[in-house]
């Protein structure tokens, strides 16, 4: 099982869209939780960090479920470029960041 | 901000010969870096993790000997693949963090290797 597993889509959809994307993790001790965007032939850029209480940022809002092991972004009023891939990333103290191998999402006119 | 410089952006080789890749922290001290390697559609897969003045630590499935990883200042880190062939095309992704973790990852621009 892969420790960081997303769905990778592709997820085409029209500006102004709202759409959600999910992950889960396998690792219970894991202890931080990022959404970072890909933009293509890039680095990874952090998008935000991913709070149990879930979290807000504009457009942006973050989920954690931990006793789930489930994490979520939900992107609302899509716009073109937003297009992109979005890796869910776990962080375990003492390790790397470990990504997942991302959903892309392609928003059109 | 904190910022990482890598380069180069890209390069082509030739089978049989060595490359290396460097990554800077501009403003920081950069106490442990990681490398990674992306393969198209494929996730980040960490390949190595080194501390300053230490010897890298390897990932399962990582030759130590082809991926040679040095980490001999607090800024600066590099990755020299080895005799390189093409399957060892990828796009080469460096991170760093500091001591106290003060500017959490940062990410190098990343290295797309292609060897011939």
């Amino acid at each position: 099982r892969k420790e960081v597993e997303q769905d990778p889509g592709p997820f085409n959809v029209p500006e102004g869209a709202t759409v959600a994307f999910n992950c889960t993790y396998s690792n219970s001790a894991s202890q931080s939780f990022f959404w970072y965007r890909q933009d293509c032939r890039k680095e990874p850029k952090l998008l935000m960090s991913v709070y149990s209480s879930g979290n807000e940022d504009g457009r942006f809002t973050a989920q954690l479920n931990r006793a789930s092991q489930y994490i979520s972004l939900l992107i609302r009023d899509s716009k073109l470029s937003d297009s992109a891939t979005y890796l869910c990333v776990v962080y375990q103290a003492g390790t790397a960041l470990i990504f997942g191998k991302g959903t892309t999402l392609s928003v059109s006119s | 901000g904190a910022v990482v410089s890598q380069h180069p952006s890209w390069v082509i080789c030739k089978s049989g010969t060595s490359v290396k890749i460097e990554c800077r922290s501009l403003d920081f001290q950069a106490t442990t870096m990681f490398w990674y390697r992306q393969f198209p559609k494929q996730s980040l897969m960490l390949m190595a993790t080194s501390n300053e003045g230490s010897k890298a630590t390897y990932e399962q499935g990582v030759e130590k000997d082809k991926f040679l990883i040095n980490h001999a200042s607090l800024t600066l880190s590099t990755l020299t693949v080895t005799s390189a062939h093409p399957e060892d095309s990828s796009f080469y992704i460096c991170s760093a963090r500091d001591l106290e973790f003060i500017y959490g990852y940062t990410f190098g621009s990343g290295t797309r290797l292609t060897v011939v």
